[in-house]
C-alpha cells in the first residue's frame, strides 16, 4: 500500500532534550512538508522540501530543524531551543495533478513536552 | 502574503440536511488553486475538493461541492445530505500557481452533524 508514514503516535519528551519525529512515504513523491496544528490555529508550516538536498523553512522555523537526504524521507527535529514543541505534527507529500501541488498527509505526531 | 480566512468557528447541521461552510482569502495572484481538507476525529486530514481559479465552473466531488467567487475572494463548500461521518474540522487552503507548492491554510471549522 502506497502512503505516508508518521512514527510514532504519540511522543512524551523532558524539556531541554532534542527530539525527531520521523516521516516516511513511498509515493514517490518529490515534495515533502512539516505542519503544527495548535487548537484554533489550523495548519502552519514549519519546514518543506521540493527535492532531495534542499529544504526551505516555512512561516514557523524556529526551533526546528530537519534533513532531506532520501526522497522517501523528511525527518523533523524539534530542539531545545522550541519554546511551545507540544502540538500534533503533520507530514504531508505532494505531486503534480492537473497543475496543482495536491498534498497527502501523514496520520500525525502528537509530541508532549514536559 | 496569502491569507485564508475561515470566520465561523463552529457549526452544526441535522443529517440529511445542507450546510455551507464559509472561507475568504486575499490574494493579488490571479493564478491559483483553492482546496478543502477535511479532519475527522482520527485526526487523518483528507482531500475533500479543489478548484482552479482560471476555471469558472464550480468544482463538485459527490455530495460536497464548492461556489468559487473570484471577484470576492471567495470560496466556500456546500454539504448535501449531510451524514454522520461529514462531522470533521473543514480547512480551506490557497495555493499559488508555479513551482511553489507551499499552502496556506486557514483556522478552520468544526462541523457537527446531528443525528
Amino acid at each position: 500500500d502506497g502512503g505516508i508514514t508518521q512514527s510514532p503516535k504519540y511522543l512524551f519528551r523532558k524539556e531541554g532534550q532534542n527530539v525527531t519525529l520521523s516521516c516516511e512515504q513511498n509515493l514517490n513523491h518529490d515534495a515533502m512538508y512539516w505542519y503544527r496544528q495548535d487548537p484554533g490555529q489550523g495548519l502552519r508550516l514549519i519546514y518543506y522540501s521540493q527535492i532531495v538536498n534542499d529544504f526551505q523553512k516555512g512561516d514557523i522555523a524556529e526551533g526546528y530543524s530537519v534533513s532531506r537526504e532520501k526522497k522517501e524521507s523528511f525527518p523533523l527535529t524539534v530542539t531545545s531551543a522550541q519554546k511551545n514543541p507540544t502540538a500534533f505534527y503533520l507530514c504531508a507529500s505532494s505531486r503534480l495533478r492537473r497543475g496543482s501541488y495536491e498534498q497527502y498527509f501523514g496520520p500525525g505526531t502528537r509530541l508532549t513536552v514536559t | 502574503a496569502q491569507t485564508v480566512t475561515q470566520s465561523q468557528p463552529e457549526m452544526s447541521v441535522q443529517e440529511a440536511e445542507t450546510v455551507t461552510l464559509s472561507c475568504t482569502y486575499d490574494t493579488s495572484e490571479n493564478n491559483y488553486y483553492l482546496f478543502w481538507y477535511k479532519q475527522p476525529p482520527s485526526r487523518q486530514m483528507i482531500l475533500v475538493i479543489r478548484q482552479e481559479a482560471y476555471k469558472q465552473q464550480n468544482a463538485t466531488e459527490n455530495r460536497f461541492s464548492v461556489n468559487f467567487q473570484k471577484a470576492a475572494k471567495s470560496f466556500s463548500l456546500k454539504i448535501s445530505d449531510s451524514q454522520l461521518g461529514d462531522t470533521a474540522m473543514y480547512f480551506c487552503a490557497f495555493q499559488e500557481a508555479g513551482a511553489n507548492s507551499k499552502l496556506t491554510f486557514g483556522k478552520g471549522i468544526t462541523l457537527s452533524v446531528r443525528p
